[in-house]
């Protein structure tokens, strides 16, 4: 399908480590983003990855890449309440008109205290 | 760095006014400008893209001359909504490419939140 798919909800107690994870569509997708938005606020860069990487690690963040599955996740370890949001993966999409971005529906994450 | 404004923050119009949204690149100059619209618990519908100097390129089913968008300059667009209506009532957010920018990296705006009365 045209859709960037991920699971709705996630709820964590603080602590633990969330997963979250997005299939995506285009094989062709040079880069993968993951964004945070909370409560009415715009989208924050979280952090990206090269489709000809498997794994990226930032701090807390750690980026999983299946190029065969067009599968990514995001894990978030020791996860705080502050990390509480809307989490959007993204693919970068080719268009006539140059490249677009397409979001999934986003992922509700809840951390419990 | 790679900061985003918009103004103004909300805004409350009556039905069959105008309203105009600006994005600012802060720190960096965007060559392309994106506007997304966001419902309640869903996810963003780009609904234009804007490249500085020429026309902005709108997504299938969105009215061009109903959403009027100005990209000036490298660090500015705009969004105009025409006479507005209850139905254009949504969160608008931007987004801006740095020129010479990695990938297709965008940084959003804080976004705006519309309301037509």
């Amino acid at each position: 399908g045209e859709d960037v798919e991920q699971s709705l909800f996630l709820s964590v107690r603080e602590g633990d480590s969330s997963v979250i994870n997005c299939t995506y569509t285009d094989s062709s997708s040079t880069y993968l983003y993951w964004y945070k938005q909370e409560p009415g606020a715009g989208l924050q860069l979280l952090t990206y990855i090269f489709s000809n990487m498997d794994m990226k690690q930032d701090q807390r963040l750690t980026v999983l890449l299946n190029k065969k599955d067009k599968h990514l996740s995001l894990r978030i370890a020791d996860t705080q309440t502050g990390d509480s949001a809307i989490y959007f993966c993204a693919e970068s999409r080719s268009m006539e008109y140059g490249n677009k971005l397409v979001f999934g529906a986003g992922t509700i994450l809840r951390v419990k205290s | 760095g790679a900061v985003v404004s918009q103004h103004p923050s909300w805004v409350i119009c009556k039905s069959g006014t105008s309203v105009k949204i600006e994005c600012r690149s802060l720190d960096f100059q965007a060559t392309t400008m994106f506007w997304y619209r966001q419902f309640p618990k869903q996810s963003l519908m780009l609904m234009a893209t804007s490249n500085e100097g020429s026309k902005a390129t709108y997504e299938q089913g969105v009215e061009k001359d109903k959403f009027l968008i100005n990209h000036a300059s490298l660090t500015l667009s705009t969004l105009t909504v025409t006479s507005a209506h209850p139905e254009d009532s949504s969160f608008y957010i931007c987004s801006a490419r740095e020129a010479g920018g990695f990938g297709d990296t965008q940084y959003f705006g804080p976004g705006t939140r519309l309301t037509v009365l």
